[in-house]
């Protein structure tokens, strides 16, 4: 399997709460991405990160920011969880913006905001 | 602003029949992706479709791109129960556009017995 992780697997929080997910790469990629999965809209881009410090708004970046302070590390943090953050979060990867192969996906992250 | 639309959005069929999922994308694009998601899953890559005319094939699972319809096609054949998956095909804007994949709504397969 290419060398990413996401932690947690499953979280539950309380609305209100910040909540940090986190995207762990092993393959010196350049690009990650972080996209939220819910049914009957397919996967949709959250944030994405072309290189260390560098990072740009998806199409549903409301509510939701990002750090990337090493090529391995891609953090996404809900600042105050609602319950429409509820989802199933993958992070993925690409070596180019040509990338010929697509993404690499992680095993994604499913949060619960009660 | 890129779009893609995939239907059927489900799709139930017998095994040993054929059918066609279809995903359509509103810009010009010369990369298409197709992803297999099982239930509690991360995605799978399937077939990377490069340039105009484009068809590949695994097993039963066909794929091929038209760029000028802006319409690429997973035709599965013989269906077998293995297959029931989420399929979800993928969209890179033209080249000196933005970086990320646009995808599709999915596609729910249940190959049925």
């Amino acid at each position: 399997d290419a060398g990413i992780t996401q932690s947690p697997r499953h979280k539950v929080t309380e609305t209100g709460t910040p909540v940090t997910l986190r995207c762990h790469q092993t393959e010196n990629h350049r690009y990650m991405y972080w996209y939220r999965q819910d049914p009957g809209h397919g996967l949709r881009l959250i944030h994405y990160s072309y290189g260390v410090k560098d990072t740009d708004k998806g199409e549903v970046s409301d509510g939701y920011s990002v750090s990337r302070s090493k090529t391995e590390d891609f953090l996404l943090t809900l600042e105050s969880a609602t319950s429409s953050q509820t989802s199933v979060y993958f992070c993925a990867i690409s070596q180019t913006d040509r990338q010929l192969s697509g993404y690499t996906f992680g095993s994604g992250t499913r949060l619960t905001v009660v | 602003e890129l779009k893609v639309e995939q239907n059927p959005l489900f799709l139930s069929m017998q095994e040993g029949k054929n059918y066609t999922i279809y995903c359509n994308y509103s810009t010009t694009s010369d990369r298409l992706y197709w992803y297999r998601q099982d239930p509690g899953k991360s995605l799978e890559s399937l077939f990377v479709l490069l340039s105009n005319g484009a068809v590949k094939q695994e097993g039963r699972l066909m794929a091929s791109l038209d760029t000028k319809a802006r319409l690429s096609t997973l035709h599965i054949t013989a269906a077998v129960h293995d297959l029931s998956a989420t399929y979800f095909c993928a969209v890179a804007p033209a080249p000196g556009s933005a970086r990320q994949l646009t995808f599709g709504s999915g596609t729910q397969l249940t190959v049925l017995p």
